[in-house]
């Protein structure tokens, strides 16, 4: 089945303890991304990659890392966690230039205390 | 940049009746993308319906049609029989194409929560 898997589903934690979401689509999808759903705000982009290697920040990326070192796999890292970080993320996947829409993950609620 | 306003923060529709989300946008771009997703309180974002710019046929799945009107850059989202499985947050969303120049990005808007009263 093609999908995009995320990794845990619920997570609470403590300020300052790094953590990881992880990501994996097997789509071969050659673009992948990272949001985050606020009440209010819809969702906002905070990192993308093109492809291998290539990563790039989207609107709000401050406090966290990503990497893309295989095609299918595209993890978020948060170093330092802060009680603003606490939100609804979603990792999704797309080909490039395409009219399909992207495939998302299931979320993962993130709650920093 | 790209910006999609939903208005409707909230909407509410009688089961069987049909209800219209609106959804504008702000570009300078002349093709592009236009999709509503669909979040039910199970949380995942179901594709519902696209919209290529450059096709003036507005695209319809099922009970799902979307209203196009790119002039004035409006893509409004029309449900017809509303069943309870509806219900959900509904995101109007817009793709740039890279061959434009545009970043390979969805951008969203605030979404518009869909109450449907049996």
């Amino acid at each position: 089945e093609a999908q995009v898997t995320q990794n845990p589903r619920y997570l609470i934690t403590v300020t300052g303890k790094k953590l990881t979401v992880t990501c994996s689509q097997n789509m071969n999808h050659e673009y992948m991304s990272w949001y985050r759903q606020d009440p209010g705000l819809g969702l906002r982009q905070i990192y993308y990659s093109m492809n291998v290697e290539v990563t790039d920040k989207g609107d709000v990326p401050e406090g966290y890392k990503v990497s893309r070192k295989e095609k299918r796999n595209f993890p978020l890292i948060l170093e330092s966690p802060s009680p603003n970080q606490t939100s609804l993320y979603f990792c999704a996947s797309s080909r490039q230039n395409t009219n399909y829409g992207y495939t998302f993950g299931s979320g993962t609620r993130l709650t920093v205390v | 940049a790209q910006t999609v306003t939903q208005s409707q923060p909230e909407m509410s529709v009688q089961e069987a009746e049909t209800v219209t989300l609106s959804c504008t946008y702000d570009t300078s771009e002349s093709d592009y993308y236009l999709f509503w997703y669909k979040q039910p309180p199970s949380r995942q974002m179901i594709l519902v319906i696209r919209q290529e710019a450059y096709k003036q046929q507005n695209a319809t799945e099922n009970r799902f049609s979307v209203n196009f009107q790119k002039a004035a850059k409006s893509f409004s989202l029309k449900i017809s029989d509303s069943q309870l499985g509806d219900a959900a947050m509904y995101f109007c969303a817009y793709r740039s194409l890279l061959t434009q120049g545009g970043s390979e990005k969805l951008v969203f808007g605030k979404g518009t929560k869909l109450t449907v009263n049996p």
